[in-house]
């Protein structure tokens, strides 16, 4: 199993570019997330899915779209990227089974807006 | 929403000394409280957990204890080696809820 796999490792746009961050994982979890770290401040939510066809927001979702059309992938759009989303990102799978959960993170993107 | 507040930020011990980082959350509805250690250029990944009907659980070396009552939970590492060194994050969230918020992390240092 490969686990939660990002692409691409790092990335600079221009203000006001798009772009897809994308994020699959092989494990068969239904839920996935995103998340942006940024020092001093942790990991916070963008947005999640509870499944192929839900997403819902988190604590930051403005400037982000996401989509599930399988449960495989979960990619993240920059509809007009500025420079405040300047930040690692992480996707995340995560399942919850008999009592039992764990999230897995993919190795992040450094995405710097210039 | 559910907010995390974690301390110390930065914590620097001496090799085989025990390190204690505390968090406390917000929402009494969470009952899931995971403990992630991110390494340089790494994601976060899990090292302990704890359910909320749950006041103590241990691993080896680490363990994480829960007060209720007082909304607050501590990671303890003991006998800490240089390779614990990273920085380390605490979360909370309903156990079947992707909606989990984290505490802005603490940078572990263990001096040889």
């Amino acid at each position: 199993n490969a686990g939660v796999t990002q692409t691409p490792k790092f990335q600079v746009l221009k203000t006001g570019q798009s772009m897809t961050l994308q994020c699959a994982q092989d494990m068969n979890h239904e839920y996935m997330s995103w998340y942006r770290q940024d020092p001093g401040m942790g990991l916070r939510l963008i947005h999640y899915s509870v499944g192929a066809g839900i997403t819902d927001q988190g604590e930051v979702p403005n400037g982000y779209n996401v989509s599930r059309s399988t449960t495989e992938d979960f990619p993240l759009r920059l509809l007009s990227a500025a420079p405040s989303q300047t930040s690692v990102y992480f996707c995340a799978s995560s399942y919850a089974f008999r009592g039992e959960t764990e999230a897995f993170f993919g190795q992040g993107t450094r995405l710097t807006v210039v | 929403g559910e907010n995390v507040e974690q301390h110390p930020s930065t914590l620097s011990v001496q090799e085989g000394d025990s390190a204690v980082i505390k968090c406390t959350y917000s929402d009494s509805a969470s009952n899931y409280f995971p403990w992630y250690k991110q390494e340089l250029g790494k994601g976060p990944q899990l090292i302990i957990d704890i359910r909320s009907n749950v006041g103590e659980k241990k691993d080896q070396r680490i363990a994480v204890t829960l007060n209720k009552t007082a909304k607050h939970f501590s990671l303890h590492i003991t006998e800490t080696q240089p390779e614990d060194s990273a920085v380390y994050f605490c979360a909370a969230s309903m156990f079947d809820n992707n909606d989990m918020r984290f505490g802005a992390g603490t940078r572990l240092t263990v001096k040889p």
